[in-house]
């Protein structure tokens, strides 16, 4: 079926640190979603993407639908513990109706 | 109040039994979804229903059995567990499932154990 590379798999940063992770794909997707997981938790969305090229930012967080359809990030600026978590990008291609492809996840570790 | 609520959180069971895990939303969405989420985090789609109708279902054992009273509620039942079954199960619902600018909103999980 259909893969999102996502990267990077995980990141151990600093309290403060900027982040940033990507999700790639061979296909065209008209939606990207960003997705958060606490331990215990299902996954919580965090920015949606519907237009090539938009950006949108909720607080620290900034995601970008790419200019060829085919790639998203998601940037998290000025870390804080309570951002560890696994970061997931998810796409709706144009023919999957509703199904929702998932990135394998990004396992983000903030030190304070 | 939860939005997609989904019982129980955690189930523990031996080999061979048939369980049931249900899932109810109060967003008022026309869809709702059943994921599993393997020891690695990967999710993956298991069933779809609109407005208490099947329309995604993935390669999936037919041991799972996805039920729909209405289009508020989608339970998951399982026959003969076997050990691959241990995951998380995550029910999810979306406005319309036309695939048109949606957003999945996720239960907290069930975490399901096969011994």
């Amino acid at each position: 079926g259909q893969q999102l590379n996502q990267s990077p798999q995980s990141m151990f940063i600093q309290e403060g640190e900027d982040v940033s992770m990507n999700c790639t794909s061979s296909s065209i997707f008209n939606t990207w979603l960003w997705y958060k997981q606490d331990p215990g938790e299902g996954p919580v969305l965090l920015i949606a993407l519907y237009k090539a090229g938009e950006l949108t930012s909720n607080g620290r967080l900034t995601a970008q639908f790419g200019i060829t359809r085919k790639d998203s990030f998601l940037n998290i600026s000025a870390s804080i513990p309570s951002d560890v978590g696994i970061y997931f990008c998810a796409g709706q291609l144009r023919t999957s109706g509703s199904r929702l492809t998932f990135g394998e996840g990004t396992q983000l570790t903030v030190n304070p | 109040d939860t939005a997609v609520s989904q019982t129980p959180k955690y189930l523990v069971t031996q080999m061979g039994n048939d369980k049931s895990i249900k899932c109810e939303q109060n967003l008022g969405h026309d869809t709702m979804y059943w994921y599993k989420q393997d020891s690695k985090k990967f999710l993956k789609i298991m069933f779809s229903y609109n407005n208490k109708e099947l329309i995604i279902n993935e390669t999936v054992p037919n041991r799972f059995s996805p039920k729909s009273p209405d289009k508020a509620h989608l339970n998951l039942h399982i026959n003969s567990l076997e050990l691959g079954d241990s995951a998380v199960y995550f029910c999810a619902s979306s406005l319309l499932g036309t695939g048109t600018n949606e957003k999945l909103f996720f239960g907290s999980g069930t975490q399901l154990s096969v011994l």
